[in-house]
Parts: C-alpha cells; sequence; structure tokens
C-alpha cells in the first residue's frame, strides 16, 4: 500500500472549511484513498474513501487529484467537535495487505472558536 | 442498539501476569482486527481474523495472542512476553472484501506496574 504523507498539525476556526491535504506519489491504480478520524481516546471512526473521482457524503468531500498523487480531505463548516487526528490511509483490496489499514501519525486539526 | 464493545475500558496488571481483552459485535461482521495505540503514534495491527477460526498475525503480533471461536468475539490475550504492554487498545470489524470500512470499539487502556 501508498505510504502517505500529511502534516503534523493544522488549524481552522470554527465554521470555516477546514483543508487536509495528503501526499500519495507511489499509490497504484487499484488503491483507494480512505480517511479516518480519530477524537481524542476514542477508536476512529470511518469518514470517506475514494479512487479517482471526487466524494461527498453527509460528513466531508473528498478531492482527489487527476495524477492521483493526492487529496484533500474537507470539512465544510468546521465545529469544534471536529478536533481529532485525522488519518490519511491508502488501500489495496487485492494486495497482500487485505483487510488490512496501516494507520501513520495523521494530522492533528484543532478548531478554535 | 448494533455495535462493538470492548470491556473494561481501563485495566491494571502487575508485570508477569496475562490479561485478556474482550471485544464484542453484534454487526454480523466477518473480519475483526486487534491494534495497538501508544501515546501521541498512530495504530498498529496486532492480529486479525477474516473467518471464524482462523486469523493472522499483523505488524506486531510478538508477545500476543487471539483466538476467534464465535464470529461476535475476539479476544486478545496479552501475554508476559509483551515486553511493553502498557498501552490503548482497539478492536475493529468490517465486513469484506472491497470496501475497508472498519467500525471501532471504544478501546481499553492497560497499564501494566
Amino acid at each position: 500500500d501508498a505510504k502517505t504523507t500529511q502534516p503534523t498539525s493544522m488549524d481552522c476556526a470554527e465554521g470555516r472549511a477546514a483543508n487536509l491535504p495528503c501526499n500519495h506519489s507511489t499509490i497504484s491504480g487499484n488503491e483507494y484513498v480512505y480517511w479516518y478520524r480519530q477524537i481524542h481516546s476514542q477508536g476512529p471512526q470511518y469518514i470517506i474513501h475514494g479512487l479517482k473521482n471526487n466524494e461527498t457524503n453527509e460528513m466531508a468531500s473528498l478531492i482527489i487529484t487527476e495524477d492521483r498523487k493526492s487529496s484533500t480531505l474537507i470539512l465544510p463548516h468546521a465545529t469544534l467537535r471536529d478536533t481529532a487526528v485525522y488519518y490519511c490511509i491508502g488501500y489495496n483490496a487485492g494486495g497482500t495487505s487485505y483487510g488490512k489499514l496501516t494507520f501513520g501519525q495523521g494530522t492533528i486539526l484543532t478548531v478554535h472558536p | 442498539d448494533g455495535g462493538i464493545t470492548q470491556s473494561p475500558k481501563y485495566l491494571f496488571r502487575k508485570e508477569g501476569q496475562n490479561v485478556t481483552l474482550s471485544c464484542e459485535q453484534n454487526l454480523n461482521h466477518d473480519a475483526m482486527y486487534w491494534y495497538r495505540q501508544d501515546p501521541g503514534q498512530g495504530l498498529r495491527l496486532i492480529y486479525y481474523s477474516q473467518i471464524v477460526n482462523d486469523f493472522q498475525k499483523g505488524d506486531i503480533a510478538e508477545g500476543y495472542s487471539v483466538s476467534r471461536e464465535k464470529k461476535e468475539s475476539f479476544p486478545l490475550t496479552v501475554t508476559s512476553a509483551q515486553k511493553n504492554p502498557t498501552a490503548f487498545y482497539l478492536c475493529a470489524s468490517n465486513h469484506l472484501p472491497e470496501h475497508n470500512e472498519q467500525f471501532f470499539g471504544p478501546g481499553t487502556r492497560l497499564t501494566v506496574l
């Protein structure tokens, strides 16, 4: 699975959009980009995933560049409850890592009033 | 309510004792996972099971053991061979094969004195 690189930390004002970048320059053609988040002392929570098209759900939007080497998770109207560690993960269902997710250190997003 | 439960939330043990952490899910998921998280770090996979009576080692299996006798249960034993057992332990489950949305339990914080 592709190695992903994320900034260590980011800040965002409440009510504004939070844009969290992720680089995955070695991603393979059939490898998905998954995003999870972990609020302090809780288990991680799935947010969204995509292959090459942009995706949107009730939690967030995922924008994947055309060359698929990077992506951005967008929280359109961040609230204080969105303060968490956000993990960007590359996952290949057909590979030897079937079922396994590799969590890096993620981005600590702090939403402030 | 459907979900995944872990017990206890906090656990204290003396060095040299084995301890078993409980993980139960009523989501009818085939696959279950155990992760370990150290302060300020991402999650690391200990063991996973894709079907009853079968399981595979993850990235840091040494000093741990598991069993999968029932679909809904995947207990983890931290043995005395685990050199640094103090950590936050997270259990997860999901339907496979292609979409890897894992549902996490609330975690067990183990402290070995």
